[in-house]
């Protein structure tokens, strides 16, 4: 089955703690993305890769890392969370071409105190 | 900038009803516009997916439109059933591998 895996789902952090959040997809997509969704502002992409090894800051990429060393693997890397990172995460994946068509994980629900 | 605005921010109707939700966009050069589902605390289904070269999509009770020109999609719901209660989301694609949502129109069907 085609899908977007995220890990973990919830996730509950203190202050400072480093975390990765693990984002995998079994399509063969070049273009994978991370966005965070937040009441009252709706989904803001936080970075994106368009291929192995290149990848380049959405509107919000404070606070976050994310590395593409293999092309169905993106994480999300929060070295130092901060309660404002707190949020619903999204990563999502398509081919670079055709329809550009987004396919997204399931979500991971992160709260960090 | 690519700005995405969706009206109503919310909505509720009648079971059975007809209804339209918009989608407006600053930016005419996209490559596409996709509108997605998502229910409470869920993951996004994505509903129908407009190329920049299509007027509109269909699928089954969905019929989703794009005028380019005026920067503008609607997303049409024929007899609208409870089940259908969920927000719903549009997205831009303008290259540059970005995508940018609205932020929804949360619809609530009552039976």
């Amino acid at each position: 089955e085609a899908q977007v895996t995220q890990n973990p789902r919830y996730l509950i952090t203190v202050t400072g703690k480093k975390l990765t959040v693990t984002c995998s997809q079994n399509m063969n997509h070049e273009y994978m993305s991370w966005y965070r969704q937040d009441p009252g502002l709706g989904l803001r992409q936080i970075y994106y890769s368009m291929n192995v090894e290149v990848t380049d800051k959405g509107d919000v990429p404070e606070g976050y890392k994310v590395s593409r060393k293999e092309k169905r693997n993106f994480p999300l890397i929060l070295e130092s969370p901060s309660p404002n990172q707190t949020s619903l995460y999204f990563c999502a994946s398509s081919y670079e071409r055709g329809s550009y068509e987004q396919y997204f994980g399931p979500g991971t629900r992160l709260t960090v105190t | 900038k690519q700005e995405v605005t969706q009206i109503p921010a919310a909505l509720s109707v009648p079971e059975g009803e007809n209804l339209v939700l918009n989608c407006s966009f600053t930016d005419s050069a996209i490559y596409n516009l996709q509108w997605f589902r998502q229910d409470p605390g869920k993951g996004l289904t994505s509903l129908l997916l407009i190329q920049s070269s299509q007027r509109e999509q269909t699928s089954g009770r969905l019929n989703a439109s794009l005028d380019k020109s005026s920067g503008r999609s609607t997303l049409y719901i024929a007899a609208s059933q409870p089940g259908d209660s969920a927000t719903y989301l549009c997205a831009v694609y303008s290259g540059g591998f970005k995508t940018i949502f609205g932020a929804g129109t949360r619809l609530f069907v009552k039976a």
